[in-house]
């Protein structure tokens, strides 16, 4: 059974930093394109960044050159390095898997996500 | 800069039929696009229903369905039910590995 649990999330004042975790089980993180999507309060969904199991990223504009994802293969675990943190970055934050054919480009399977809150 | 447009809300009766849109501010929606719908209750994560346009996800039910209506890729909901009562989001790869999400429509069964 593929499953996502995210962690790592909490409060940060502005300028700070996070690192979000996405602990994988029943498939393997390289294997598929992992990616964070974000949702803030009362708001819609917002796609964060990808990591294609090629080790290509892409990032949103709203994040680019502040966010940072990555994977541990041994871990079995996807990452999200957030620096420069806005008020604007306070959200839930979920992990979401791209399907086994990658070229479907949509997620098959979604965290149950952890809330980022960034205020002084 | 590429943004996705839903209807902020709709209504429908329950045992009815309604189709949620999906639309582009520029351009039309193609299955090039592989537009793919997603169904959130409150404080839930995301459940994935319809991907590359119109495949059904395992276990979803076949009163969804996907298409390309227009220049608008749709969501139809047909004999609604009182749990589809949800908010329901389109996402579309514009390509360069970028995902771009609609702002959901609210969808009320009563």
């Amino acid at each position: 059974e593929v499953q996502l649990v995210e962690s790592g999330g909490g409060l940060s004042q502005p300028g700070g930093s996070l690192r979000l975790s996405c602990a994988a089980s029943g498939f393997t993180v390289s294997s598929n394109y992992m990616s964070w999507v974000r949702q803030a309060p009362g708001k819609g969904l917002e796609w964060v960044s990808v990591l294609f199991s090629g080790y290509s990223t892409y990032y949103a504009d709203s994040v680019k050159g502040r966010f940072t994802i990555s994977r541990d293969n041994s871990k079995n675990t996807l990452f999200l390095q957030m620096s420069s943190l806005r008020a604007e970055d306070t959200a839930v934050y979920y992990c979401a898997r791209g399907p086994v054919i990658a070229t479907n480009y949509y997620f098959d399977y979604w965290g149950q996500g952890t809330l980022v809150t960034v205020s002084s | 800069q590429t943004m996705v447009t839903q209807e902020p809300s709709f209504s429908v009766s329950p045992g009815g039929t309604v189709t949620l849109t999906c639309g582009l501010t520029s351009g039309s929606v193609s299955p090039s696009y592989y537009p793919s719908w997603y169904q959130q209750t409150p404080g839930q994560a995301p459940r994935t229903l319809i991907y590359t346009t119109n495949t059904r996800s395992s276990g979803v039910p076949d009163r969804f369905s996907g298409s390309i209506l227009g220049n608008k890729a749709a969501l139809t909901i047909t004999g609604a039910q009182a749990d589809d009562e949800s908010d329901y989001y389109c996402g579309l790869y514009v390509g360069s590995g970028i995902w771009v999400f609609g702002g959901g429509t609210k969808l009320t069964v009563l």
